[in-house]
């Protein structure tokens, strides 16, 4: 199985204030068909997760702006622009590369 | 817009099974893919396999290769993953999720095994 690691476990962001969150994969998530099989989700606190950006680094119908994902192979990154109060739960990177589908350990986002 | 809707909650005694239904809207129910995703309290993200509505394929993480049987009713719109033989660590609430890559999300379905 391919193995996610995320890092930092935990934030603590200043509304306002970027935020960046880094997702590692054991193996490459570029598939043989040029699309890089990347994910990332926000659960919100006591919600089901939601999907933000898809492929890396398209964004989901109706995510704002401030989110961005970028990267490449094994190296991932997610970016938020400016926190807000909002954004507050665990951020999950997953791959779709192949099965079974796994995902990173997730990532706290607390407003300080 | 695209819904999926779960069911309750359920308690069900160690070595039991329990069955968990989604029922899916807003979007032609065979064009897609139902993943089922569990989660245990304060814990990650755990997916256990997905089934493909249009042609009853089936995928299943080895963990729960044996215990584990995902089916759909297409005339309801409905999917289902039924989980046997449970233990105590099966506790946790159950997602599905729409889309070869999960997409839209139920609301989650908190299954208790407990004596």
């Amino acid at each position: 199985d391919i193995v996610m690691a995320q890092t930092p476990l935990s934030l603590s962001v200043t509304p306002g204030q970027p935020a960046s969150i880094s997702c590692k994969s054991s193996q490459s998530l570029l598939h043989s068909d040029g699309k890089t099989y990347l994910y990332w989700y926000l659960q919100r606190p006591g919600q089901s997760p939601q999907l933000l950006i898809y492929e890396v680094s398209n964004r989901f119908s109706g995510v704002p702006d401030r989110f961005s994902g970028s990267g490449s192979g094994t190296d991932f990154t997610l970016k938020i622009t400016r926190v807000e109060a909002e954004d507050v739960g665990v951020y999950y990177c997953m791959q779709g590369m192949q099965l079974p589908r796994t995902f990173g350990q997730g990532t706290k986002v607390e407003i300080k | 817009q695209v819904q999926l809707v779960q069911s309750g909650a359920e308690v069900r005694k160690p070595g039991a099974s329990v069955k968990v239904s989604c029922k899916a809207s807003g979007y032609t129910f065979t064009n897609s893919y139902i993943n089922w995703v569990r989660q245990a309290a304060g814990q990650g993200l755990e997916w256990m396999g997905w089934e493909n509505p249009d042609n009853d394929y089936t995928g299943y993480t080895q963990k729960f290769q044996d215990r584990v049987t995902m089916t759909r009713n297409i005339s309801i719109s409905t999917a289902y993953m039924e989980l046997s033989s449970l233990r105590s660590e099966d506790t946790a609430v159950y997602y599905c999720a729409s889309g070869r890559f999960p997409n839209r999300w139920g609301q989650g379905t908190l299954v208790t095994v407990s004596s």
